[in-house]
């Protein structure tokens, strides 16, 4: 149990077009889901915390403006890179709380031509 | 905020030897320390974890220590195997896993065989 996916695996962009990557919670609802990015051979930096049916909370240095964040519902939460640019080529990854654990997604894999 | 130092950033040890890596943090509000294996490419996955209320916890061939008064915790894999290879996340939160996890830097263990 408790499982993570996140979708796409990995995206090719051109600079200026907006991305949506999903997070599901396949077998759990998850009130609570977060969102990281993690460069190469970096650790994972949070960058939201999104809420079920109320506003995402951004880390500092986080543009919510960018970083669009959405949990429309108890198992999808979704993250809209906005007018991206190079500099957001990145993996971001999800996780969701469970009973006490926080479990991740596969991550996506974003460049940004 | 939570501060997380580990040490140290790589680890290299002989098949069979013990692999030790430590972490401390900086909020005494922080109780709940999971550990994570993250394999290149792929998703954190949690290894072990430890509350507040114990002192050590041990699974199989992972242990884990924590001394709250010193803010340090640490990981000990003993009898490695080259499958142990990974890198490896402390964290540190407060609430249990409520609230946001606070990442280390990583540990790039390989063990040779």
């Amino acid at each position: 149990g408790a499982v993570v996916s996140q979708h796409p695996s990995r995206v090719i962009c051109k600079s200026g077009t907006s991305v949506k990557i999903e997070c599901r919670s396949l077998d759990f609802q998850a009130t609570t889901m977060f969102w990281y990015r993690q460069f190469p051979k970096q650790s994972l930096m949070l960058m939201a915390t999104s809420n079920e049916g109320s506003k995402a909370t951004y880390e500092q240095g986080v543009e919510k403006d960018k970083f669009l964040i959405n949990h429309a519902s108890l198992t999808l939460s979704t993250l809209t890179v906005t007018s991206a640019h190079p500099e957001d080529s990145s993996f971001y990854i999800c996780s969701a709380r469970h009973q006490e654990t926080q479990y991740f997604g596969p991550g996506t894999r974003l460049l940004v031509l | 905020g939570e501060n997380v130092e580990q040490h140290p950033s790589t680890l290299s040890v002989q098949e069979g030897d013990s692999a030790v890596i430590k972490c401390t943090y900086s909020d005494s509000a922080s109780n709940y320390f999971p550990w994570y294996k993250q394999e290149l490419g792929k998703r954190p996955q949690l290894i072990i974890d430890i509350r507040s209320n114990v002192g050590e916890k041990k699974d199989q061939r992972i242990a884990v220590t924590l001394n709250k008064t010193a803010k340090h915790f640490s990981l000990h894999i003993t009898e490695t195997q080259p499958e142990d290879s990974a890198v490896y996340f402390c964290a540190a939160s407060p609430n249990n896993a409520g609230n946001m996890l606070t990442f280390g830097g990583g540990t790039r263990l390989m063990v040779k065989p």
